[in-house]
């Protein structure tokens, strides 16, 4: 079954730029997409097919996407942005849905 | 507004069966693929089943595939998710949730999603 890596937990300072990673065989052949989850509350889609925003997304919120690891980019984080953020693709192989792990933004 | 709401959820012994329930709002339901997505406390999204827009095609996590069946009733803006043979490991919320734009997209409306509990 195809697997979606992302670290357990990423920091970043007030302000500054944060980068959650989601590692995957050759995930850049795929289409990945981002969702934001804070406590209680249902996951928010954030970025759709690698780097697209849907509308009500700020701009700081960036995706890129590459060889075998895609990237959530957070600019000048707020307080706001903690939360547990999942990475997500479709493997056609194993006709399935992937979800990432989740990574635990803390803003410093 | 678009908007899903999930019910069903309960309280079951293991073994036992329950049927979630979606009701969709404010978009043309049959043109979207649906999605269930659930979530064992504390834990991660996992990925649970899709169904396609006219119903015709389904697909499942290996985790529920033979015990849980996915349908839906397009005159009735109504998702489902038929669970048998419950075990301890399908405790959690279980979310619906609506394709983006295109088959296999983004998931771009969550309901609020619904608890399911097996225990004896």
């Amino acid at each position: 079954s195809y697997e979606l890596t992302q670290p357990l937990s990423v920091s970043v300072a007030l302000g500054q730029t944060a980068r959650i990673t989601c590692g995957g065989n050759n995930i850049g052949s795929k289409n990945v997409h981002w969702y934001q989850q804070k406590p209680g509350q249902a996951p928010v889609l954030v970025i759709y097919r690698d780097s697209n925003r849907p509308s009500g997304i700020p701009e700081r919120f960036s995706g890129s996407n590459s060889g075998n690891t895609a990237t959530l980019t957070i600019s000048r984080a707020q307080a706001g942005d903690e939360a547990d953020y999942y990475c997500q693709v479709w493997d056609s192989s194993t006709a399935s849905e992937v979800f990432g792990g989740g990574t635990k933004l803390t803003v410093l | 507004e678009v908007q899903l709401v999930e019910s069903g959820g309960g309280v079951v012994q293991p073994g036992g069966s329950l049927r979630l329930s979606c009701a969709a709002s404010g978009f043309t339901f049959d043109d979207y693929a649906m999605h269930w997505v659930r979530q064992a406390p504390g834990k991660g999204l996992e990925w649970v089943s899709l169904i396609s827009g006219d119903g015709g095609s389904t697909y499942y996590a290996d985790s529920v595939k033979g015990r849980f069946t996915i349908s839906r009733d397009n005159s009735k803006n109504s998702l489902y998710l038929q669970m048998n043979s419950l075990r301890t490991e399908d405790t959690a919320l279980y979310y619906c949730a609506k394709d983006y734009v295109r088959a296999h997209d983004a998931f771009d409306i969550w309901g609020q999603g619904t608890m399911v509990t097996v225990s004896s």
